[in-house]
């Protein structure tokens, strides 16, 4: 299975700051890379695929970036409402794992 | 729309069984892949396995190969996870999701509001 490494396991932040969580593959995936948004008590919901192909009706101020092994998402002024957990998914192989998720808090 | 409506919270003894539902809303259910990813009290999400409604082709991960089964219904647009024993350690949230994309770029685009099982003695 390929292993995907989150960083860090949380974080606080502040309204209008920005924000950056990795993601780390244990091999070469390409693109082949997701970003997952779980509010509390709620299912995820899908902000990027391909790595960095924004999904339909998410505010542009997500962000994904990188390719091979390193990712990035980017929260370019965080919102209230985007204090959630966020996952990375691989989607290169089956099966398909996520990253073990980084929560971002309130400062 | 699509919508995908799981069924409902379930209390479970150890060593017995289950079967939980995931139904679509529309017939394009049977063109998609459906998903089912675990999340224990606390913790993130698991990918278990998925299954093709339109001819039941299934795959699982290696890690839940075995303790679980994953069928479908295309006629009634359903989808479903069951345990044939189950173990506390299988007390979690269960969602089931669709798969969209193409080329190898799939993700989860639309999710059920998942099932709360609890297995305790």
């Amino acid at each position: 299975d390929i292993q995907m490494t989150q960083s860090p396991s949380s974080l606080s932040a502040s309204v209008g700051d920005r924000v950056t969580i990795t993601c780390r593959a244990s091999q070469r995936i390409n693109n082949y890379l997701n970003w997952y948004q779980q509010r509390p008590g709620k299912a995820p919901n899908l902000l990027i695929y391909a790595a960095s192909t924004l999904q339909s009706g998410v505010p542009s101020r997500f962000s994904g970036s990188g390719s091979g092994t390193d990712f990035t998402l980017t929260i370019s002024s965080l919102q209230p409402e985007d204090f959630a957990t966020y996952y990375c998914q691989q989607s290169y192989s089956v099966p398909r794992t996520f990253g073990h998720g980084t929560k971002v808090e309130i400062k | 729309e699509v919508q995908l409506v799981q069924s409902g919270a379930e209390v479970k003894k150890p060593g017995e069984s289950l079967k939980i539902s995931c139904q679509g809303s529309e017939d394009t259910f049977t063109g998609y892949w459906i998903g089912w990813v675990r999340q224990m009290p606390g913790k993130g999400l698991e990918w278990m396995g998925i299954i093709f409604p339109g001819d039941s082709d299934t795959k699982y991960s290696p890690s839940f190969q075995g303790q679980v089964t994953i069928s479908a219904d295309k006629s009634s647009r359903t989808a479903y996870l069951q345990w044939s024993s189950l173990r506390a350690s299988d007390t979690a949230m269960y969602y089931c999701a669709r798969r969209g994309g193409s080329r190898g770029f799939y993700y989860f685009d639309q999710w059920g509001q998942g099932t709360l099982v609890t297995v305790s003695s």
